[in-house]
């Protein structure tokens, strides 16, 4: 079985600075990582996701993630935030199946919230 | 994008009752799934929902309180049955149109009172 901790329950930023949101995960085997935004009363939408190759995943938004198998982290970064960058941002892994792709059973962090202020 | 619908977007029910949840997607995926947020915690996948036979359960979650239907390639139903107050959630269905590109959707959830 796999866990995902997501390290921060809330980051109060400033508009402009840059971020980081981080998340760790657990699993005896190999995984695909992925980050989502849950903005205020919307559904989930998809940042980013690793599932093989390069460790540095670029995202919608601006938004990067790397993936550290030695650390088992994959956090994710933002040079430069803005206001509508507002929202919940959620750390999930998935284990991938023998032929290679994911079904889409997710195992998600608790969640961070992210605020950003003017 | 796969274009996801949930109805009702929320309900306030009353403890003993049932509420069935609908789940409708744009076009034909591969795979759906029934999630659950419980309040200020994550997402907790409750079941993947087969079309044509009986959805598969995950661990703490059994067919008894939480029936799935899928009768075809757009379309799926949650009831949470016999409710509590520890029902109280988001529920949201997901979808996986590809095996290839793991494109995974998730609709805008349905906010499930129970008083």
């Amino acid at each position: 079985a796999q866990s995902v901790t997501q390290l921060d329950s809330q980051v109060p930023v400033f508009e402009e600075a840059p971020v980081e949101l981080r998340c760790n995960y657990s699993s005896s085997v190999s995984v695909y990582l992925f980050w989502y935004v849950q903005y205020p009363n919307q559904g989930l939408q998809l940042l980013l996701k690793y599932l093989s190759g390069s460790t540095l995943v670029k995202g919608i938004n601006g938004f990067e993630a790397e993936f550290n198998k030695s650390q088992t982290s994959f956090h994710l970064r933002k040079p430069s935030v803005h206001i509508s960058d507002t929202a919940e941002y959620f750390c999930a892994v998935s284990r991938p199946n023998a032929g290679g792709t994911s079904y889409g059973k997710l195992t998600f962090g608790q969640g961070t919230i992210l605020t950003v202020h003017p | 994008s796969a274009v996801i619908s949930q109805k009702p977007s929320r309900d306030i029910c009353q403890r003993g009752t049932s509420l069935t949840i609908q789940c409708q997607v744009d076009s034909q995926v591969t795979m759906m799934f029934w999630y659950r947020q419980q309040p200020g915690q994550s997402l907790t996948l409750i079941a993947t929902a087969n079309q044509g036979s009986e959805a598969t359960y995950e661990s703490g979650f059994v067919i008894d309180k939480f029936p799935i239907s899928r009768p075809n390639l757009t379309f799926s139903t949650l009831t949470v049955s016999n409710m509590s107050p520890e029902d109280s959630s988001i529920y949201l269905c997901s979808v996986v149109r590809g095996r290839r590109n793991n494109e995974q959707f998730f609709g805008p959830g349905t906010r499930l009172t129970v008083l």
